[in-house]
């Protein structure tokens, strides 16, 4: 059964500091993975999305990474700003294109201190 | 384009009623996924439909129930509401195959 953890649970950084959200799961027979963020209350905003045969995308400030042997995730935000601050969250998605199914982490609560 | 549309965004029910929420993809997406969001569980896959049929189902009881509309709309039933059930049901939508999900903003049930 694939689980997904993600660490750590929150992080309050002052603002303009680089930092790393981790993102581990125990199933390496993924499809792809996806970064979200989520606003208090709101829905999920997707953020950057990797392929099983992917290593890395890119959008702007951020960069995510796969390892799929390793079962590890990393979501890197360059140049923190105080409109970063939300939860971040991570979701895999099992080995097969016909499904709808994410198994999501926990989050990561991001503050980000001006 | 237009985004995932959820409606309502918020709604209150007592215990023991049934609540019906809308979701509305976006246009060309057949895939629609609902998750239930709560503070100590996190977000929990219910189920998807895809086509019309439901695809895929999580551990939910048979009071969560779902079905979709042949323009893809779907739409979510809980019955016997209970106070567990107050949450964030948030509705995604997707193209097949290798791309990523689009959620909407979700509504807020909450049962008193």
């Amino acid at each position: 059964k694939q689980e997904v953890t993600q660490i750590p649970a929150a992080l309050s950084v002052p603002e303009g500091e680089n930092l790393v959200l981790n993102c581990s799961f125990t199933d390496s027979a993924i499809y792809n993975l996806q970064w979200f963020r989520q606003d208090p209350g709101k829905g999920l905003t997707s953020l950057l999305l990797i392929q099983s045969s992917q290593r890395e995308q890119t959008s702007g400030r951020l960069n995510a990474s796969l390892d799929k042997s390793s079962g590890r995730s990393t979501l890197y935000i360059a140049a923190s700003q105080p409109g970063d601050s939300a939860t971040y969250l991570c979701a895999v998605k099992g080995d097969s294109s016909n499904t709808g199914k994410l198994i999501f982490g926990q989050g990561t609560t991001l503050q980000v201190k001006p | 384009k237009a985004g995932v549309t959820q409606t309502p965004r918020y709604l209150i029910k007592t215990r023991g009623q049934q609540v019906t929420l809308s979701c509305s993809p976006i246009s060309g997406h057949r895939s629609v996924s609902w998750y239930q969001q709560t503070p100590g569980q996190g977000l929990q896959f219910l189920f998807e439909y895809f086509s019309e049929t439901q695809r895929n189902k999580g551990n939910f009881p048979g009071r969560f129930s779902g079905r979709q509309f042949s323009n893809s709309r779907s739409e979510m039933n809980v019955s016997t509401l209970e106070l567990g059930d107050s949450a964030l049901y948030l509705c995604a939508s997707s193209l097949e195959g290798s791309y990523g999900y689009t959620f909407g903003s979700g509504t807020r049930l909450t049962v008193v």
